[in-house]
């Protein structure tokens, strides 16, 4: 069953460091999204993306994140200069296009840490 | 602006016991989707069920059954005779139309299946 993939599975970096987060959407699907969840809480949007463009994002998704879909596969999250509240599990998913019911899949998340 | 509420934080129940995890949701949008993940501890979102607005009808799946409710904005789910691996936090989910949409997610139930 197709799936989607995410690396790393664990990242830890040092604040003011760039960081790129890297998601395998399902081959079929063209929208993508991020979310993410900070240690115990709910699951957050941040961003969607469509046709290469951002569709919506959220007030977290500030100047200090951008995606990026840079070849036929991939699609990626960066965090700029991460903060200390940038820890958290960042998930990718994706959707069919045409299904207006669109259920999101998600990847197995990646765990930031930011010290 | 949509919202979930899922008012049970955490759950625990022995082995074989029915458990019931409950969700409200609010929208001004007549036509939408609810969804059901499940959060094993290994951190993955585990995609459960995608429910329209306009479907009412309860609906059952092995040991697992949902009842949505549009009159109370309802949508609840039951696990018949609860096993240990059922233990990990359900997230209920509401997304309105439109194939890029967002989903809102509530803050979570961690439900506890004690052997």
């Amino acid at each position: 069953e197709p799936e989607v993939t995410q690396t790393p599975s664990h990242q830890v970096t040092q604040m003011g460091q760039e960081v790129i987060l890297r998601c395998v959407p399902i081959s079929n699907h063209l929208y993508f999204y991020w979310y993410r969840q900070i240690l115990g809480q709910k699951v957050e949007f941040l961003v969607s993306f469509y046709n290469n463009e951002i569709s919506e994002k959220s007030e977290i998704f500030d100047d200090q994140f951008s995606v990026e879909r840079p070849d036929g596969s991939n699609f990626t999250l960066k965090i700029r200069s991460t903060k200390l509240e940038d820890s958290a599990m960042y998930f990718c998913a994706s959707s069919e296009a045409q299904t207006a019911s669109g259920t999101q899949y998600f990847g197995p998340g990646t765990r930031l840490l930011v010290l | 602006a949509q919202k979930v509420t899922q008012a049970q934080t955490e759950i625990s129940v022995v082995e074989k016991e029915d458990v019931t995890l409950d969700c409200v949701y609010e929208t001004r949008d007549t036509t939408y989707y609810l969804f059901w993940y499940k959060q094993p501890p290994s951190g993955e979102l585990v995609f459960l069920i995608r429910r329209n607005s306009f479907d009412e009808q309860n609906e059952i799946s092995g040991r697992y059954s949902w009842n949505f409710q549009k009159s109370t904005s309802s949508f609840n789910f039951t696990i018949t005779a609860s096993q240990v691996v059922d233990s990990a936090v359900y997230f209920c989910a509401l997304r309105l139309t439109g194939a890029n949409s967002k989903l809102t997610f509530g803050k979570g139930i961690t439900l506890s299946v004690r052997p």
